[in-house]
């Protein structure tokens, strides 16, 4: 098992459903991240908060939220998402995302199915 | 543009022999190279990092090495097993806290 848990693990929505995705990790990291994979693909970055903050938005669409109470939890609040959002999305957390040589701690995921 | 190649989709060895995978990228300045290993289904797990002004870091059956002028790492695994059959993944870090992955290559290590 990983020291980031990812709930939850499976999640079926419609496209006019309003849903979380969670995350946590008590590494004591400051950097989390939400990454989005499609199958046979490559982990592709979303977001990246640090210390709390929004520091790296990768143009994703508005129909994802990112949100990080505190330094523990970071949660993917979705809306009107479209089939194609179909995919495994990860979460992972570091030390400080500037200048750091940590490395990534992901969870297992969450599988998302879009109908 | 920027780019990270894994030079192949799959790679198939017997056991017991040495899987080299590698990892090629352009228009990167990274601080980092990051090896991950993803087993269907699951998070990748990170392996090993080797910084920019390092050429070579080992782990018990694992060697990455790092060519800045060539653009290039390679992964090996040693004494391969039937176990350390998987996805690997290279990814760069750079110093602003971005990390990106290479497509991976499924590595089938056969009895």
């Amino acid at each position: 098992d990983t020291e980031v848990t990812q709930t939850p693990k499976h999640l079926v929505m419609g496209m006019t459903n309003k849903k979380s995705l969670k995350c946590e990790q008590h590494m004591g990291h400051r950097a989390m991240y939400w990454y989005k994979q499609k199958a046979k693909k490559p982990p592709e970055l979303m977001f990246v908060y640090s210390y709390e903050k929004l520091s790296i938005n990768e143009s994703v669409p508005s129909r994802f939220s990112p949100e990080c109470p505190n330094s523990s939890l970071l949660n993917l609040h979705l809306h009107a998402l479209q089939p194609e959002d179909s995919a495994l999305y990860l979460c992972a957390s570091s030390q400080p995302a500037r200048g750091g040589n940590s490395p990534l701690h992901f969870g297992n995921g969450t599988r998302l199915t879009v109908t | 543009s920027q780019k990270i190649e894994q030079n192949s989709e799959a790679l198939n060895i017997q056991e017991g022999k040495t899987a080299t995978l590698t990892c090629n990228y352009t228009n990167y300045s990274p601080a980092y190279l990051q090896w991950y290993r993803q087993d269907p289904g699951r998070g990748p797990v990170f392996l090993l990092l080797i910084r920019e002004n390092e050429k070579e870091k080992r782990k018990e059956r694992l060697k990455v090495t790092f060519d800045t002028t060539l653009k290039q790492s390679l992964f090996h695994i040693t004494a391969s097993q039937p176990a350390d059959s998987a996805t690997y993944l290279c990814a760069l870090r750079t110093n602003a806290g971005k990390s990106t992955f290479g497509d991976g290559t499924t590595l089938t290590v056969k009895p």
